[in-house]
């Protein structure tokens, strides 16, 4: 089935730096997701992107839908320690209601 | 506005029992999705419905799993008989396309099983 290649699978970082993660595809994407997930909670909407070029911000997350449509990085500036926990990219194909999710970026952030 | 519901939050089980997992969507949503997450497999799609029909169960491991979706605030997902390996967290989300371009889907709490 259909592959979301998600780097790094995991990152530990001190407060107070930025981090970039992103997620590759060979397969074109019409929208592409940023989810964060805490431990024993579910997946919760961090970002939506649905045109190739677009960049969104959502406080101190950024996120791009690269412009080949195949591709997305999430951008998270000036990290604390509420930021850790395991970020997922999630893409949906045209014509389709699937989302494809990527393995996962595990980020810890020392204080 | 409440999100998705599920229930229960956790659900420990003897092999060969039957489970029932219970989701409500957020209301207005008229799309349902079944996932399963594991180490090993991270987010699987299981099934899911529009308006409560099913469109793909493909994802359906095996006759043992199937879904209902009885009406536009209820779903479920049963497993009979169980067996260990299908221990892990169960998610559901919804989504609406009543507005063009929305393909985010919410997700519930999750239901950790686990089969002994």
């Amino acid at each position: 089935g259909q592959q979301l290649n998600q780097s790094p699978q995991s990152m530990f970082i001190q407060e107070g730096e930025d981090v970039s993660m992103n997620c590759t595809s060979s397969s074109i994407f019409n929208t592409w997701l940023w989810y964060k997930q805490d431990p024993g909670e579910g997946p919760v909407l961090l970002i939506a992107l649905y045109k190739a070029g677009e960049l969104t911000s959502n406080g101190r997350l950024t996120a791009q839908f690269g412009i080949t449509r195949k591709d997305s990085f999430l951008n998270i500036s000036a990290s604390i320690p509420s930021d850790v926990g395991i970020y997922f990219c999630a893409g949906q194909q045209p014509s389709s209601s699937r989302l494809t999710f990527g393995e996962g970026t595990q980020l810890t952030v020392n204080p | 506005d409440a999100g998705v519901i599920q229930s229960p939050r956790h659900e420990v089980t003897e092999m060969g029992q039957e489970v029932t997992l219970r989701c409500k969507p957020i209301s207005g949503h008229d799309y349902l999705f079944w996932y399963r997450q594991t180490m090993m497999r991270g987010l699987e799609l299981l099934i899911y419905f529009n308006n409560n029909v099913p469109i793909d169960d493909s994802g359906m491991p095996e006759d043992r799993f199937s879904a209902k979706m009885p009406n536009a605030s209820f779903s479920t997902l049963k497993i009979q008989p169980s067996e260990p390996r299908d221990s892990a967290v169960y998610f559901c989300a919804s989504r609406s396309f009543k507005y063009a371009g929305s393909n985010e889907q919410f997700f519930g709490p999750g239901t950790r099983l686990t089969v002994l």
